[in-house]
C-alpha cells in the first residue's frame, strides 16, 4: 500500500529553526509537495520537489532524497505566525496525490 | 484568498436532511476536487473532475453526490448522512489533472456536523 509518514506534532521556539520530516512509500513518484494549513483555513502551497536536493524559498527550504523516500521542510527564524499544520503529499505514478496526516507545529515565545 | 471559494463555511444537518456544498474557482483551472479532512487523518480524495467530466470516484458512499455544471463550479449534494461523515470538506482546483508539479489551490472548506 501507499504510505506517507510525518510526526503528529512538534514544538519549537520563536526565532529558532525546525525540521519537519516526511517519509514515503508510493507507487511511482511524480514529485513531493508541502502545504501549510492554519487552523480553520485552506491549505496553501509551500514547495514542490521532484529532483533530489534542496529548494530554498526565503525562510522555508525543502529537501528531497528519492532513493531514501525522504523529504524534510526546514523553517528558519521561526515566527509565531508559523504555528500551523504542515502537510506532506506525494504525487504517484497515476498523478494522484497521496497525503500525510500533517504535522502540527506549535511555536512558543 | 486562494481563488477558490466554498459555501457555506459551517453546516449542521440532521441525518434525514438534504443539503449541498458549493465551490467556485476563479483561476481558470480545468480540474476540480472534493476532499474530506478528518482530525489527525490524511486528506481523503473523494471525487475528481477534469474538463467537467468525473474522472475519479474513490469508493465514496452514494449519500455523497457530486455535480460539475461547468469548469468553474462544483457541488457536493448530501443526503441521509451519518454522524461519522462529520468532517471538514475541502474543494480544490488545479490547472490540469494528470500533470506533474501542478499545485492545487484549496478553498477554506465547509465544516460539516451531522447530528
Amino acid at each position: 500500500g501507499q504510505n506517507i509518514d510525518q510526526p503528529t506534532e512538534m514544538t519549537a521556539t520563536e526565532g529558532a529553526i525546525v525540521q519537519i520530516n516526511c517519509t514515503y512509500q508510493t507507487s511511482g513518484f511524480n514529485g513531493l509537495f508541502w502545504y501549510q494549513q492554519h487552523a480553520g483555513e485552506a491549505p496553501t502551497f509551500l514547495s514542490y520537489n521532484v529532483l533530489d536536493g534542496l529548494e530554498e524559498k526565503g525562510r522555508f527550504s525543502s529537501f528531497l532524497s528519492r532513493s531514501k523516500g525522504y523529504s524534510y521542510l526546514l523553517l528558519k527564524e521561526l515566527q509565531m505566525k508559523d504555528s500551523a499544520s504542515y502537510l506532506c503529499a506525494v504525487m504517484d505514478s497515476n498523478y494522484q496525490l497521496i497525503w500525510g496526516a500533517g504535522t502540527k507545529l506549535i511555536i512558543k515565545p | 484568498e486562494t481563488g477558490v471559494t466554498q459555501t457555506p463555511r459551517h453546516l449542521v444537518m440532521g441525518m434525514t436532511n438534504k443539503k449541498s456544498l458549493k465551490c467556485e474557482q476563479h483561476l481558470g483551472h480545468n480540474a476540480m476536487y472534493w476532499y474530506k479532512q478528518s482530525a489527525k487523518k490524511p486528506l481523503e480524495l473523494m471525487f475528481v473532475y477534469n474538463f467537467k467530466e468525473q474522472t475519479e470516484n474513490n469508493s465514496v458512499p452514494s449519500r455523497f453526490s457530486p455535480e460539475c455544471p461547468n469548469s468553474s463550479h462544483l457541488f457536493l449534494h448530501l443526503h441521509t448522512l451519518q454522524p461519522e461523515d462529520s468532517a471538514l470538506y475541502l474543494c480544490a482546483s488545479s490547472q490540469d489533472r494528470g500533470t506533474g508539479g501542478t499545485e492545487a489551490f484549496f478553498g477554506q472548506g465547509t465544516r460539516l456536523t451531522v447530528v
